[in-house]
């Protein structure tokens, strides 16, 4: 089944403007990580950002938060003052306990001028 | 640190051969992870390892498809023999670290 769902297969955002990526999970496991990662077209991944399950606060790491609803199961990535270099491939990932790491589908962000 | 290295960047290779794809973690990391990635099926978990040992391999889709952890600081994924329809783009992430887990480059993989 499908753990990790990322709903908006593409998203437009203007630049300077904020843009959600949006990402639900599904677990019961009450330890959990969850990560956003993101792929320029050059192809790499690149670590944005980590919540943990019991984290009480919302993840923050400069222009990138993370909105945490534990209740709701949603863990969506909010990218302020969009820039142009932000144009890529966004990928939610959640890893159970000590288990493995599994991704979504991704969010292909494009930031116009 | 010169983080998650993957050897080679591109392979090209005819179908029926057997193709390794290597990768050296980052010292001190406990996991290992190797994915697939392609248009269509997106990122796919092939394989993990924790201190060295494979913990599950049910992502694996074939027998031709296996993997080593020889070491902490070497990891294999063989194919023999490859078909056309392996041809994607190999990961291997290692952490945790203070970046969560951290990507190599990737490997292309084209079997022809």
């Amino acid at each position: 089944a499908q753990k990790i769902t990322q709903t908006q297969p593409g998203m437009f955002v203007q630049e300077k403007e904020a843009v959600t990526l949006d990402c639900t999970y599904d677990t019961s496991d009450p330890s959990y990580g969850l990560f956003w990662y993101k792929q320029p077209s050059s192809g790499e991944m690149i670590f944005l950002i980590y919540q943990g399950s019991y984290d009480q606060q919302n993840a923050t790491e400069g222009r990138y938060s993370l909105n945490f609803q534990k209740a709701r199961k949603s863990a969506n990535l909010v990218i302020s003052a969009s820039q142009l270099g932000d144009s890529a491939m966004y990928f939610c990932a959640m890893r159970e306990g000590e288990d493995d790491m599994r991704f979504g589908a991704g969010t292909r962000l494009t930031v116009k001028p | 640190d010169a983080g998650v290295i993957q050897s080679p960047r591109h392979e090209v290779t005819e179908m029926g051969q057997e193709v390794t794809l290597r990768c050296k973690p980052i010292s001190g990391h406990d996991y290992l992870f190797w994915y697939r990635q392609t248009m269509m099926r997106g990122l796919e978990l092939l394989i993990y390892f924790n201190n060295n040992v494979p913990i599950d391999d049910s992502g694996m889709p074939e027998d031709r498809f296996s993997a080593k952890m020889p070491n902490a600081s070497f990891s294999t994924l063989k194919i023999q023999p490859s078909e056309p329809r392996d041809s994607a783009v190999y990961f291997c992430a290692s952490g945790p670290g203070v970046d969560g887990y951290t990507f190599g480059s990737g490997t292309r993989l084209t079997v022809v």
